[in-house]
């Protein structure tokens, strides 16, 4: 069982608010990754990183923001919260194994509700 | 660009029978094929990977894949269903040569297992 972990599960907020959803891992791996999972359970990368102080937008356009200021946490940050940022949001990680096939770790998600 | 199909959203089988969930992918270079499977409320969980070698790929829980180079498939098989493998299965897809590490998600399948 990989030991990465989703704060909150679930999120009911009203619009414009200011959020962090937090993902920490215990496994020590450099990659980490946020994906956003919409109602039709499509999964799209919205931001990657491959070590402390890097940081990538992803294929999808997202309106957040991502820090990596420690290789165990990498947190989303939405500075106006609005509906169509409603969804779920999955963290994931991954060792760095210099050939890319080493598998993602998932934490459970948080579902995020913006009224 | 990398990209994976699974033509089918909903399959249904029947407790001990055989499944198939089907996977196409497309890809400029070698392709890395993994699977995951979500139940509810819950991340992915990682089952198989194809890098090289052997066709036939074995993973968690019974499962295994085919890789099919010349039609550029990947299903997933087991060969008795149990009810508790239902849940939403996804393909995925690295290709090194044309986008780093990044994996590229499916749209998922729904297993629907019958007692």
């Amino acid at each position: 069982e990989a030991d990465i972990y989703q704060t909150p599960r679930y999120l009911v907020i009203g619009t414009g608010k200011k959020i962090t959803l937090e993902c920490s891992q215990t496994m020590g791996h450099d990659k980490m990754y946020w994906y956003q999972q919409d109602p039709g359970m499509e999964l799209h990368l919205i931001h990657y990183s491959y070590g402390v102080n890097s940081t990538e937008k992803g294929d999808l356009s997202s309106e957040s923001t991502v820090s990596r200021i420690r290789t165990e946490h990498f947190p989303l940050t939405l500075e106006s919260a609005r509906p169509s940022h409603t969804s779920q949001y999955l963290c994931a990680s991954s060792e760095n194994t210099g050939t890319g096939i080493s598998p993602l770790h998932f934490g459970n998600g948080t579902r995020l509700t913006v009224t | 660009a990398q990209s994976v199909a699974q033509p089918e959203d909903q399959v249904n089988v029947a407790e001990g029978n055989p499944l198939t969930v089907k996977c196409t992918y497309s890809v400029s270079g070698n392709p890395y094929l993994f699977w995951y499977v979500q139940y509810p409320n819950r991340g992915l969980q990682f089952l198989l990977k194809y890098i090289t070698g052997d066709n036939l790929v074995k993973g968690s829980y019974g499962f295994e894949a085919e890789f099919n180079k010349s039609q550029t498939s990947f299903h997933l098989k087991k060969p008795s269903a149990l009810v508790s493998d239902s849940a939403l299965y996804f393909c995925a897809v690295r290709d090194l040569k044309s986008s780093g590490d990044k994996l590229t998600f499916g749209t998922g399948t729904r297993l629907a297992v019958r007692p």
